[in-house]
């Protein structure tokens, strides 16, 4: 069964630094997307993805995060200048359209110390 | 935007025991998801339940688009089904689900 990846699992990070998640969504999914949930938290929508442009944004995606599907099959996430509040579990997930079940991947969880 | 609260927010059940979990939305929603987060933190998908009722092995789910809720039920409860269960509603003219604030699961043997 199809699945969508994540990578890595556990990334750690000091302060101000640049990282990236990886996400491979399902081969055939044309919409992407990016939420995080903080620790013990309700998981929450940053951003959407189709046709190589944002579709929807939420407002704690703030110009330190970017989005970009650099090939066929990768989707990936940049946070620019890390802060101590972007610690949270990163999840990838796609569709087939908008409003289609999505699949998330298992997460990447990211500590900035 | 649209407010999800999902009810009760923690739950401890004998296993075998059967339980009702509520998922209740401020405004009518297209689609919705019910999800179980394991304790490893993965998003498991259960069920898309637009609207009707769905079977899987010991777990249904129930939507009524027109009031605004949805339910889990899970049956014979067992300790794996132990974890975080979210719902998640989208609303035609955007590209997002907006998640419940959870109930959390636990099944003792």
């Amino acid at each position: 069964e199809p699945e969508v990846t994540q990578t890595p699992s556990h990334q750690v990070t000091q302060m101000g630094q640049e990282v990236i998640l990886r996400c491979v969504p399902i081969s055939n999914h044309l919409y992407f997307y990016w939420y995080r949930q903080i620790l013990g938290q309700k998981v929450e929508f940053l951003v959407s993805f189709y046709n190589n442009e944002i579709s929807e944004k939420s407002e704690i995606f703030d110009d330190q995060f970017s989005v970009e599907r650099p090939d066929g099959s990768n989707f990936t996430l940049k946070i620019r200048s890390t802060k101590l509040e972007d610690s949270a579990m990163y999840f990838c997930a796609s569709s087939r359209g908008p409003s289609y079940e999505q699949y998330f991947g298992p997460g990447t969880r990211l500590t900035v110390t | 935007g649209i407010q999800v609260e999902q009810s009760p927010p923690d739950l401890i059940l004998q296993e075998g025991a059967n339980s009702t979990l509520r998922c209740n939305f401020s405004d009518s929603v297209n689609n919705l998801q019910w999800f179980h987060q394991n304790p490893w933190g993965q998003l498991i998908n259960l069920f898309y339940i637009p609207s009707g009722t769905k079977q899987n092995g010991r777990l249904s789910a129930t939507t009524v688009a027109t009031e605004r809720y949805s339910l889990l039920y899970i049956s014979s409860s067992q300790t794996t089904d132990s974890g975080v269960y979210f719902c998640a509603g989208f609303k035609g003219g955007t590209y997002k689900y907006i998640f419940g604030t959870g109930t959390r699961l636990k099944v003792l043997a």
